[in-house]
């Protein structure tokens, strides 16, 4: 899998825009960026994902660079409940290899919303 | 309703007692991973099965061991060889092993040995 890189925290401010970046320069052709969250003391939880295009769900936006080293994960209007551990990992489609399969995390960003 | 379920929630142990941690899902998943948490800490992945009757180790996978008997089912035990067992342990499954598929976790358990 290939390492990623992330701020250690970040703070933002309730209603604003909340962007975190990820760098992932050693990132494969087949490895697609993923984003969790995790809220203290839960299990980590499924943000979005994507390959080379830029991704929108409910939750967040994705922007993924043109030469897929960098990513950004926004979250448009941040509440005090988005207040979590951001995490950014690459992890490969598929195929045979010493790494299949495995899906390793970061050490991640720890986003604060303040009032 | 379908999901990941650990248990139990919090465990104690007196220290050199192996202890067994339960995971189980009904998302007909092939992929299980097993994780640890430190406090402030990333996770840190542990072992890893993408299909029943098989699994792989982790990054630290030193004083554990697991099974994957059953396809829902990935057990972890924390044997008497783990230097420091006190942690916060995350299971979580996937669809498949292939990259475009998303992880779902259950909600830990915290291991406590005294």
């Amino acid at each position: 899998d290939a390492k990623t890189t992330q701020p250690t925290s970040m703070d933002c401010a309730e209603g604003r825009a909340a962007n975190l970046p990820c760098n992932h320069s050693t990132i494969s052709g087949n490895e697609y960026v993923y984003w969790y969250r995790q809220i203290h003391s839960q299990g980590p939880q499924y943000i979005i994902h994507g390959l080379k295009n830029n991704e929108t769900n409910e939750m967040a936006s994705l922007i993924i660079t043109e030469d897929r080293k960098s990513s950004t994960l926004i979250l448009p209007h941040a509440t005090l409940r988005d207040t979590a551990v951001y995490y950014c990992i690459a992890n490969p489609f598929g195929g045979e290899g010493t790494s299949y399969g495995k899906l390793t995390f970061g050490q991640g960003t720890i986003l604060t919303v303040h009032p | 309703d379908g999901g990941i379920t650990q248990s139990p929630k919090y465990l104690f142990r007196k220290e050199g007692q192996n202890v067994t941690l339960s995971c189980e899902q009904n998302l007909n998943h092939d992929a299980m991973y097993w994780y640890r948490q430190d406090p402030g800490q990333g996770l840190r992945l542990i072992y890893y099965s993408q299909i029943v009757n098989d699994f792989q180790k982790g990054d630290i996978a030193e004083g554990y061991s697991v099974s994957r008997e059953k396809k829902e089912s990935f057990p972890l035990t924390v044997t008497s060889a783990q230097k420091n067992p006190t942690a916060f342990y995350l299971c979580a499954s996937r669809r498949g092993a292939e990259g475009n598929t998303e992880a779902f976790f259950g909600q830990g358990t915290r291991l406590t040995v005294v």
